[in-house]
């Protein structure tokens, strides 16, 4: 059974950084695109950025690019979303989500909720 | 960057019957089009993928259509675990696949 199994919710200041996970299973990890799709409060889905694990190629959205960092640990099956310096804007749902070849996000994570507060 | 465009932003429709929601993109994306269903507290759901496909597990009652630049979602007969929002995407600009904002799908 395939399975992409998200770090648990996270609460933080802003400055501080923060690293969250997405852990694949039930499949061949390094041949299939992971991608982080962001849900703000209320709001709707966005396109953040996708990842190669096979090889480490990775992608970014325009509004994302020089904001995250996704990086992935093939050794562990594992893709990974990272912040230097969290802002409240960035408080959201974060859900990964696996990419075959041909065809969209196919299976999805539970989510990561992330709330940035003082 | 490609914009997809979903309406109506509401739906209200009774149980058993059809709903019809609509995805425009901003330019042709030809068949790469993808439509996701969310229901609140879950992660999105695979529906349709290449405009017209169903996913695994997808009843029959949902059905995709179209090309380039206009999709509809139809839903044939309304079950009450169908209301929720929907999403487009498309895929066919290669890496950033766009969605829509969303079409929420209520009881009337």
């Amino acid at each position: 059974e395939v399975q992409l199994v998200q770090s648990g919710a996270e609460v933080k200041k802003p400055g501080e950084s923060l690293k969250i996970s997405c852990k694949g299973s039930g499949y061949s990890f390094t041949s299939y695109w992971i991608g982080w799709v962001r849900q703000m409060p209320g709001k709707g889905l966005e396109w953040m950025g996708i990842i190669y694990p096979g090889d480490s190629d990775t992608r970014y959205s325009p509004s994302f690019q020089g904001q995250v960092t996704i990086s992935a640990d093939k050794s562990i099956s594992t893709a990974y979303l990272q912040w230097s310096s969290l802002k409240a804007s960035d408080t959201a749902m974060y859900y990964c989500a696996r990419r075959p070849g041909t065809i969209p996000f196919d299976y999805w994570g539970q989510g990561t909720l992330v709330t940035v507060s003082s | 960057e490609i914009v997809m465009t979903q309406s109506p932003a509401t739906l209200s429709v009774s149980p058993g019957e059809r709903a019809t929601l609509s995805c425009r993109a901003s330019q042709s994306v030809s068949s790469n089009l993808a439509w996701y269903q969310q229901k609140p507290g879950q992660a999105p759901r695979l529906l349709i993928y290449g405009a017209s496909t169903r996913a695994t597990g997808i009843p029959a009652r949902f059905s995709g259509s179209g090309s380039g630049t206009e999709f509809t979602l139809t839903i044939s007969s309304l079950q009450s675990e169908d209301f929720a929002v929907y999403y487009c995407q498309q895929y066919n600009n290669w890496p950033l696949n766009t969605f829509g904002q969303g079409t929420k799908l209520e009881i009337k």
